[in-house]
């Protein structure tokens, strides 16, 4: 059975940071591009950001490049996004999605930007 | 960086046969823009129905179908089901960003 599995999110001050981790299991997880997908409460869903299989290519969105940061431990089957200077339009529920076509879903990580 | 438009909500009655679209800002959708159709249900995360234009997973039932149409990727609902009242999202995916659609809600009624 495929898993993924979102952790790390929780309430945090603006300009505070978070890291968010995705256990991966039950697929070749160093053989596929990874993502992190997140939705606002209420609204759709947003690409945040991408990783090649071996970590050599990143992409992000606009409005977090320079802020997040994507990484992977191929070894451990984990996924990440470290995020800094948080902003409470940052505030969403956060996928780990990975497969060859978009084909597994995590079930996300609720993050929450307030004071 | 393109602005995926789809239609904010359709209606399809039980039965029915339903079309929704997916348009780009900059131009027709191609193949080349390996589009994909997302459905989400409340409180469940997406599920990939639909992936490289028209290719399905193998958990995709043979009621939903993928092409393109008139420059925009399109989904066709055939023979619409109670349980497939959802929000569908499509996805344009061209050589590392995503972009997604506003997403549609379709309801069965």
């Amino acid at each position: 059975e495929v898993l993924l599995v979102e952790s790390g999110g929780g309430l945090v001050q603006p300009g505070g940071s978070l890291r968010l981790s995705c256990a991966a299991s039950g697929f070749t997880f160093s053989r596929y591009w990874m993502t992190w997908v997140r939705q606002a409460p209420g609204k759709g869903l947003e690409w945040v950001a991408n990783i090649k299989e071996d970590g050599s290519k990143k992409y992000y969105m606009d409005s977090v490049k320079g802020r997040f940061t994507i990484s992977r431990d191929n070894a451990k089957n984990s996924l990440f996004l470290q995020m800094n200077s948080l902003r409470a339009e940052d505030t969403a529920l956060y996928y780990c999605e990975g497969g060859e076509k978009a084909d597994y879903w995590g079930q996300g990580s609720l993050v929450t930007v307030s004071s | 960086q393109a602005v995926v438009t789809q239609e904010p909500s359709l209606t399809v009655s039980p039965g029915g046969t339903v079309t929704l679209t997916c348009a780009s800002s900059t131009g027709a959708v191609t193949s080349g823009h390996n589009a994909y159709w997302l459905q989400q249900k409340p409180g469940q995360a997406p599920r990939t129905l639909i992936y490289d234009t028209s290719n399905k997973h193998s958990w995709t039932p043979a009621r939903f179908s993928g092409s393109l149409l008139g420059g925009k990727a399109a989904l066709t609902l055939s023979g619409a089901q109670p349980e497939d009242e959802a929000e569908y999202y499509c996805l344009l995916c061209i050589s590392g960003p995503w972009v997604f659609g506003g997403g549609t809600k379709l309801t069965v009624l």
